[in-house]
């Protein structure tokens, strides 16, 4: 096992289009979590997934985003009409049902650039 | 709303020398606080944690202080590396909720 996944490194696409993001998570986790990360901050909560079941959302998820795990395995993340204010690095990060106490194991992240 | 808060956006040190990581929260419903190294074009990488009903925990050359009634902790790292040059953030935990800080940009020189 490699670890957790993300696909793509890095998109760039223009403004109002949309763009999905792939996570593999680490295959004996079964909650996994998108966070987005701006310039100069720290990751921030947008949902987790306990399995299959989206249990929380973060209120930065705007209707444009949605988020799917189906067979509580890999993870998208999808932006309907993007927005400049999208740019950003989104990470993922997949643990034990023991939680957080022990640590996340995140991803490189997808670097999202909207032109 | 901030509850994690990292005030020092960069530190550097002398290699060998004790490197002070500092961060402070604003919820105290935190059950564990958490630190986390980040080299670039890497996600982050856990560290180190410690519950809340502690005041210390210690990893090797890491170790973490919890002061509650100041709301504060720290990371000490000693002796410093060159390869601990990374940001380290700061996060707090409870239930399935994790807040970060803005990160502090550690500089170990050679």
């Amino acid at each position: 096992d490699t670890g957790v996944s993300q696909d793509p490194r890095h998109k760039i696409t223009k403004r109002g289009q949309n763009v999905t993001f792939r996570c593999d998570p680490i295959s004996e986790h079964n909650r996994l979590y998108w966070y987005r990360q701006t310039l100069g901050q720290g990751p921030e909560f947008l949902t987790y997934f306990q399995n299959e079941a989206q249990l929380e959302k973060s209120r930065l998820l705007s209707d444009r985003f949605s988020a799917e795990r189906p067979k509580g395995s890999f993870s998208t993340l999808e932006i309907q009409r993007t927005e400049q204010g999208d740019s950003a690095m989104y990470l993922c990060a997949s643990s034990m049902s023991t939680g957080g106490f022990y640590g996340y194991t995140f991803g490189s992240g997808t670097r999202l650039t909207v032109v | 709303d901030q509850q994690v808060k990292q005030n020092s956006p960069s530190l550097s040190v002398q290699e060998g020398r004790i490197s002070i990581l500092n961060c402070d929260y604003t919820n105290s419903m935190f059950d564990y606080f958490l630190w986390y190294k980040k080299y670039p074009a890497e996600g982050p990488t856990f560290l180190i944690s410690i519950s809340s009903i502690k005041d210390k925990n210690e990893d090797g050359r890491f170790t973490v202080f919890l002061n509650k009634s100041a709301k504060h902790l720290s990371l000490h790292i000693v002796p410093s590396q060159p390869g601990d040059s990374a940001v380290y953030f700061c996060a707090g935990g409870y239930n399935n909720d994790m807040r970060f800080g803005a990160g502090t940009r550690l500089t170990v020189k050679p």
